[in-house]
């Protein structure tokens, strides 16, 4: 299977702030990477699939990058909305994989 | 709108059996895979499979295999998911999650059902 890594786990950051979040695979998954958005007691929530391409109706402050085994989700300016736990997920290969989740804290 | 339902929450002993449901609604139900995922109360995402809405055809995770089964019901436009064999680990929240790509497996999800709590105790 292939391994999803997120760094770091938790963040803490404030409203307005540029904040980065890194994923990287345990081999090379072309640009088949998917991030979502979870809150608490709901269920995720698709932000970014092919590694880049936005959802629509999906804020443009939200930026996915990256390809092979390197990927980041970059929020350019927090938003008071956007404190939640995010998740990168491979499809390039079965079984589908999930990073462990970072979770995006107020400071 | 598209929308996923599920069923309610489940409490169930060791060796038991679950089946859940997912009652999709607003889109052509034979034109998007279902995948389900699940969720251990604070921790990560795990996929467990997926099936074909038209043909039933199911491809699971080998570590499910033997345990799990994926059905359809397409006069009534909803998904099962049968677990076998429960275990306390997998206690958790499960997921029905719709591809996001038509008519193939686009293996990403858009949208998710609500969820299903799934509690295994003696």
């Amino acid at each position: 299977d292939i391994q999803m890594t997120q760094s770091p786990s938790t963040l803490s950051a404030s409203v307005g702030d540029r904040v980065t979040i890194t994923c990287r695979a345990s081999q090379s998954v072309n640009y088949w990477l998917a991030w979502y958005q979870q809150k608490p007691g709901k269920a995720p929530n698709l932000l970014i699939y092919k590694a880049s391409s936005l959802k629509s109706g999906v804020p443009s402050r939200f930026r996915g990058s990256g390809s092979a085994t390197d990927f980041t989700l970059t929020i350019s300016s927090l938003q008071p909305d956007d404190f939640a736990t995010y998740y990168c997920q491979q499809y390039n290969t079965y079984p589908v994989t999930f990073g462990q989740g970072t979770k995006l804290e107020i400071k | 709108q598209v929308l996923l339902v599920q069923s309610g929450a489940e409490v169930k002993k060791p060796g038991a059996s679950v089946k859940l449901s997912c009652t999709a609604s607003g889109y052509t139900f034979s034109n998007f895979y279902m995948h389900w995922v699940r969720q251990v109360p604070g921790q990560g995402l795990e996929w467990m499979g997926v099936i074909s809405p038209s043909s039933g055809s199911t491809t699971y995770t080998q570590k499910l295999q033997g345990r799990v089964t994926m059905t359809r019901d397409t006069s009534t436009s909803t998904f099962y998911m049968e677990l076998n064999s429960l275990r306390p680990e997998d206690t958790a929240v499960y997921y029905c999650a719709r591809d996001r790509q038509e008519l193939v497996r686009g293996n990403y999800y858009d949208p998710w059902g609500q969820g299903t709590l799934v509690t295994v105790s003696s």
